[in-house]
C-alpha cells in the first residue's frame, strides 16, 4: 500500500531533550516536506527537500533541522525542544515538485514540557 | 503578504443538506488552487485541484469552482454524509520569496465542517 509512515505517533519530552521524529514513504517520491499545524494557524512549512542531499528552508525553520540521505527518509530533529515546538507535524510527500499532489502522513502530536 | 482566507470557520448541518465553503485568496500570480479534507487526528487528503484556467472541478459529491477574476473558490457538497465530517483546507500555489524561485503553497486555516444525524 502506498503511505506515508511517522514515527512516533505521539510523543512527550521535556525542554532540551533531542528528539527525531521519523518519516518514511514507498512511493519513490522526490519531493518531501515537513509541516506543523497549530490551531487558528493552518499547515506551515518547517523544511522541504527536493531529493538526496538537498533541502531547504520553508516557512518557519528555526528550532529545526532535517536530512535526507535516502530518498525514502526524511527525519526531523528537534536538537534543543521548546515548548513553543508543541504542535502537530506532518510529513508530506509528492512525485516531484511539479506534479505535486501531496500525500500526508498521519501526523505525529509532540508536547514539550 | 499571500494568504489564503477560508469562511466560515465552523459549519453544522443536517445530514442529507447540501452546503458551500468558500475560500478568498490574494496570492498573485497563481498556478493552481486545491482542496484538502483532513479528517480529525489525520493527514490532509487532496479532492481536487485546478488551474487558472478551469472554473470548476468535480470528485464525486464534491464540486469546486473557480473564479480566478475575482480570487474565490468554494467547495460544495452535495447530499452530504456523516463521513463529511472534517476539516476542509484551501491550499493555493503561488510564487515564493526563496532565491530558488520555486513557488511555494499558502494553506488556509480550514472550514471545520460537522454533519449532525
Amino acid at each position: 500500500e502506498a503511505q506515508v509512515t511517522q514515527n512516533p505517533r505521539y510523543l512527550i519530552t521535556v525542554t532540551g531533550k533531542k528528539l527525531t521524529v521519523t518519516c518514511s514513504q514507498n512511493m519513490n517520491h522526490e519531493y518531501m516536506s515537513w509541516y506543523r499545524q497549530d490551531p487558528g494557524l493552518g499547515l506551515r512549512q518547517i523544511y522541504y527537500s527536493m531529493n538526496v542531499e538537498v533541502t531547504d528552508k520553508g516557512d518557519v525553520p528555526e528550532g529545526y533541522k532535517v536530512s535526507r540521505k535516502e530518498k525514502r527518509n526524511f527525519p526531523l530533529i528537534l536538537e534543543s525542544p521548546s515548548p513553543n515546538q508543541t504542535s502537530l507535524y506532518f510529513c508530506a510527500s509528492s512525485l516531484s515538485k511539479v506534479q505535486e499532489t501531496q500525500y500526508f502522513g498521519p501526523g505525529t502530536r509532540l508536547l514539550v514540557l | 503578504k499571500n494568504q489564503v482566507e477560508q469562511s466560515p470557520q465552523s459549519l453544522i448541518i443536517l445530514e442529507g443538506k447540501n452546503c458551500t465553503l468558500q475560500c478568498n485568496y490574494t496570492v498573485s500570480p497563481f498556478s493552481n488552487l486545491r482542496w484538502y479534507k483532513q479528517d480529525t487526528g489525520r493527514g490532509p487528503v487532496s479532492l481536487t485541484i485546478m488551474t487558472f484556467s478551469e472554473n470548476t472541478k468535480s470528485n464525486g459529491r464534491y464540486t469546486a469552482t473557480l473564479d480566478a477574476d475575482t480570487k474565490q473558490s468554494s467547495l460544495h457538497i452535495t447530499a452530504s454524509q456523516l463521513s463529511d465530517s472534517a476539516s476542509y483546507i484551501c491550499v493555493v500555489r503561488g510564487p515564493s520569496a526563496s532565491n530558488f524561485g520555486n513557488e511555494k503553497l499558502t494553506f488556509g486555516t480550514g472550514t471545520r465542517l460537522t454533519i449532525i444525524p
